[in-house]
């Protein structure tokens, strides 16, 4: 098994739509998490930490599942701006921050 | 006003060269880092630093080479290329070794071996 595993893509859904990823990972002792965006040919730049109680920023919506060990992104009324790779990241322990695949996600007009 | 930057940019090189990434952070973080993308879009972490001293060093083939001549500063040397390791490669820091403080990346480098 994977150390992170996020939903195959891609993802093509229209504008307004609202539209869930979701992150496995194995490490149960893995102590934080964040969800990333990547652009075409850009580095990858921090979209949200994802804290235990759950937590929103916008439009933009994470949530934690400690038990399952899995985490969910969740992202409301898309944009055509929101078209990219949305990358799970889990911190294990002794800096291992470890990324997952990457999902990605096209909005389309 | 870079916070973290790595040049070159681009790389394009033959078989058999050595070449070198050079990464600086101006964010004060304690912990710098190197990963690499493949064609297929997967990040994977190579190695990390903490103030220096060398915290992770993936199974990595020993012709890459990391040095961190100071805690700003992580440059990667890569001896006899080869033509698997096109790639881009990212330098990223963070604040610290908690896991809390999320990851800052430079802009890449994208390396070609012909």
């Amino acid at each position: 098994r994977k150390e992170v595993e996020q939903d195959p893509g891609p993802f093509n859904v229209p504008e307004g739509a609202t539209v869930a990823f979701n992150c496995t990972y194995s490490n149960s002792a893995s102590q934080s998490f964040f969800w990333y965006r990547q652009d075409c040919r850009k580095e990858p730049k921090l979209l949200m930490s994802v804290y235990s109680s759950g937590n929103e920023d916008g439009r933009f919506t994470a949530q934690l599942n400690r038990a399952s060990q899995y985490i969910s992104l969740l992202i409301r009324d898309s944009k055509l701006s929101d078209s990219a790779t949305y990358l799970c990241v889990v911190y294990g322990n002794n800096n291992d921050m470890r990324f997952g695949a990457g999902t990605r996600l096209t909005v389309k007009p | 006003d870079t916070a973290v930057s790595q040049t070159p940019k681009y790389l394009v090189t033959q078989m058999g060269n050595d070449k070198s990434i050079k990464c600086e952070q101006n964010l004060g973080h304690d912990t710098m880092y190197w990963y690499k993308q493949d064609s297929k879009k997967f990040l994977k972490i190579m190695f990390s630093y903490n103030n220096k001293e060398l915290i992770i060093n993936e199974t990595v083939p020993n012709r890459f080479s990391p040095k961190s001549p100071d805690k700003a500063h992580l440059n990667l040397h890569i001896n006899s290329l080869e033509l698997g390791d096109s790639a881009v490669y990212f330098c990223a820091s963070s604040g610290g070794l908690s896991g809390y403080s999320p990851l800052h990346f430079g802009n890449g480098t994208r390396l070609t071996v012909t």
